[in-house]
């Protein structure tokens, strides 16, 4: 089992509609988790980072953490053009690393 | 603040040869990652760097080392380059590399192993 599972893209979704992206993970001691984004022949970015139970919210963007189901998500208020890229689901451990997902492709069209 | 910067930004290399990369984290950052990113592998991590230490390692072979200056910049190093090496090598900082704290990424150096 890998440690960090997205949903199989890749997604599209019309603009203005909502994305859903989601992942699992195996390590049931993590505890820090991010969403990158990364645009084709560019290097990731974050998006939002998530360490608590429940729902954090940064504008359009929301991501949902359940320790207890291994479960991250995040979603996409009013998708736009300019969402459209690979969304990275990532957890952070201790002294420098970073485990990432596989990715899911996103692509909002107009 | 100035961001993470790599150099170079593009790389071809034969088959056997090395190759050193280098890394200048963001300003007051002390850790310093490296990840490949592969089509077929996605994003591994290979190596965190902190006050001039290796503190962690991913599974990569050997040939792959690294270092760290007093400065914090750090560089990477690849001997007896093969073909499946060619990719897109990502560095990023972090204040101290800690788990909940946000890594920031540089632009990458591309190498392609001929």
């Amino acid at each position: 089992q890998k440690e960090v599972e997205q949903n199989s893209g890749p997604l599209s979704v019309p603009e203005g509609a909502i994305a859903s992206l989601n992942c699992t993970y195996s390590d049931r001691g993590s505890q820090s988790f991010f969403w990158y984004r990364q645009y084709s022949g560019k290097s990731p970015e974050l998006i939002m980072s998530i360490y608590s139970n429940g729902d954090k919210e940064d504008g359009r963007f929301t991501a949902q953490l359940n320790k207890a189901s291994q479960y991250v998500s995040l979603l996409i208020r009013d998708s736009q053009p300019s969402d459209s890229a690979t969304y990275l689901c990532v957890l952070g451990t201790s002294y420098g690393k970073l485990t990432f997902g596989q990715g899911t492709i996103l692509t909002v069209h107009p | 603040k100035a961001g993470v910067t790599q150099t170079p930004r593009y790389l071809i290399k034969t088959r056997g040869q090395q190759v050193t990369l280098s890394c200048s984290p963001i300003s007051g950052h002390r850790s310093v990652s490296w990840y490949q990113q592969t089509p077929g592998q996605g994003l591994q991590f290979l190596f965190e760097y902190f006050s001039e230490t290796q503190r962690n390692k991913g599974n990569f072979p050997g040939r792959f080392s690294g270092r760290q200056f007093s400065n914090s910049r750090s560089e990477m190093n690849v001997s007896t380059l093969e073909l499946g090496d060619s990719a897109l090598y990502l560095c990023a900082s972090s204040l101290l590399g800690q788990d909940q704290e946000t890594q920031y990424f540089g632009p990458g150096t591309r190498l392609l192993v001929l």
